[in-house]
């Protein structure tokens, strides 16, 4: 049992390149949810989807797709990066009864 | 929207010691209320949770205790250990909502 996982670990894009970072979980929830963090900072939810087929924006949406591919993998896509979408970016999962979130372990994303 | 706020935002115990850091929540709503501790350059993980019809959990030298009447719910580290030292974050969600709602952090540090 993985747990959520992510891809990749870390990555640096040059402005105005894209890329989608991956996330999945094997713990059957139902609920997914992206966050940046940034240093010194809190989390910050980018994109949520309650349940397979559904996204939802969060706080901070701008510059960000997603896609619910199926219950059990949630993509996040930059279309074109911009120095300010450096940060860490977490997945994370849970069920809807319980409400307890799981994290994973993070992609360090840097954009020149 | 809900509104979580977090205090201290810094906090040094001495080793051995008890640290405690609260939160208070706006909406009455709320019905669950996790925390969780991020080690550096770690996942956020969640460390324990309370839910609105029970005033107090504890797990081995943590506790969460819950003032539904006050809005506040608060962390409670008893005999402290190097190990503790981590940001820690509370949450609350309501009833019926996909989203938590974080605080914005406390750095306890322990001083051996």
């Amino acid at each position: 049992n993985a747990g959520v996982t992510q891809t990749p670990k870390f990555q640096v894009l040059k402005t105005g390149q894209s890329m989608t970072l991956q996330c999945a979980q094997d713990m059957n929830h139902n609920s997914m949810y992206w966050y940046r963090q940034d240093p010194g900072m809190g989390l910050r939810l980018i994109y949520y989807s309650a349940s397979e087929g559904t996204t939802d924006k969060g706080e901070v949406p701008n510059g960000y797709n997603v896609s619910r591919l199926n219950k059990r993998e949630f993509s996040l896509r930059l279309e074109s990066a911009a120095p300010s979408q450096t940060s860490v970016y977490f997945c994370a999962s849970s069920e809807q009864e319980t409400g307890g979130q799981y994290f994973g372990p993070g992609t360090r994303l840097l954009v020149l | 929207g809900e509104n979580v706020e977090q205090h201290p935002s810094t906090l040094s115990v001495q080793e051995g010691d008890s640290a405690v850091i609260k939160c208070t929540y706006s909406d009455s709503a709320s019905n669950y209320f996790p925390w969780y501790k991020q080690e550096l350059g770690k996942r956020p993980q969640l460390i324990i949770d309370i839910r609105s019809n029970v005033g107090e959990k504890k797990d081995q030298r943590i506790a969460v205790t819950l003032n539904k009447t006050a809005k506040h719910f608060s962390l409670h580290i008893t005999e402290t250990q190097p190990e503790d030292s981590a940001v820690y974050f509370c949450a609350a969600r309501s009833f019926g909502n996909e989203k938590l709602t974080f605080g914005t952090g406390t750095r306890l540090t322990i001083i051996p």
